[in-house]
């Protein structure tokens, strides 16, 4: 079974506007990752957080963790129309498993 | 140049037939990964690795084979038993310790399989 579930399915925002995604998970990890998706395309790895950290920072990312509420959420700051695309959450113990994922749209 | 490659990107299949995806690396990654994608929705496993010759169920194993003879290369069959193979696959590779579990996964670019 799916162990991340992001929240929005969907959202759509402006150019310049900050994004916002929320991913629940419900048992250990011992990190938990982002990752972006294009159209038919493989996906790439963003930023990684390991359960002992609370957050983290990647040029215009910012990931939190809390792992008390199993929880994570990524921001994207001044989002750029190139940011289209779907993000997943995956939480890694063992094996990773995907969330089914937030698709976000950034109009120009 | 390092990566993780898959053929063929596109593939068509009879009703019956079994077929073969091929996932290689050159990334030294221990330990590879096999997902399906449906349309609209997110990754869910097949089968994984984490080291040569053995390899576990994941969530939808049912109707697919794998094999892990050699570190850099994890194919996946999909058989005539799985019921609507129509998906899009994802291999990844990724590090992996039995402390820390499994790291970054690197994806390749993904086979549409298409059943006629």
């Amino acid at each position: 079974s799916q162990q991340g579930e992001e929240d929005p399915q969907a959202l759509s925002i402006q150019e310049g506007e900050n994004a916002t995604m929320n991913c629940s998970y419900k048992t250990s990890i011992n990190n938990l990752q982002w990752y972006r998706q294009n159209s038919g395309r493989g996906l790439v790895h963003l930023i990684l957080i390991r359960s002992n950290e609370r957050e983290k920072h990647s040029g215009r990312l910012r990931v939190t963790l809390d792992t008390s509420k199993k929880s994570s959420s990524l921001l994207i700051t001044a989002s750029r129309a190139a940011d289209t695309a779907s993000y997943f959450c995956a939480t890694a113990y063992n094996d990773m498993r995907f969330g089914a994922g937030t698709r976000l749209t950034v109009k120009p | 140049d390092g990566g993780i490659t898959q053929s063929p990107k596109y593939l068509f299949r009879k009703e019956g037939q079994n077929v073969t995806l091929s996932c290689e690396q050159n990334l030294n990654h221990d330990a590879m990964y096999w997902y399906r994608q449906d349309p609209g929705q997110g990754l869910r496993l097949i089968y994984y690795s984490q080291i040569v010759n053995d390899f576990q169920k994941g969530d939808i194993a049912e109707g697919y084979s794998v094999s892990r003879e050699k570190k850099e290369s994890f194919p996946l069959t999909v058989t005539s038993a799985q019921k609507n193979p129509t998906a899009f696959y994802l291999c990844a590779s990724s590090t992996y310790t039995s402390r820390q579990g499994t790291d970054t996964q690197y994806f390749g670019p993904g086979t549409r399989l298409t059943v006629l």
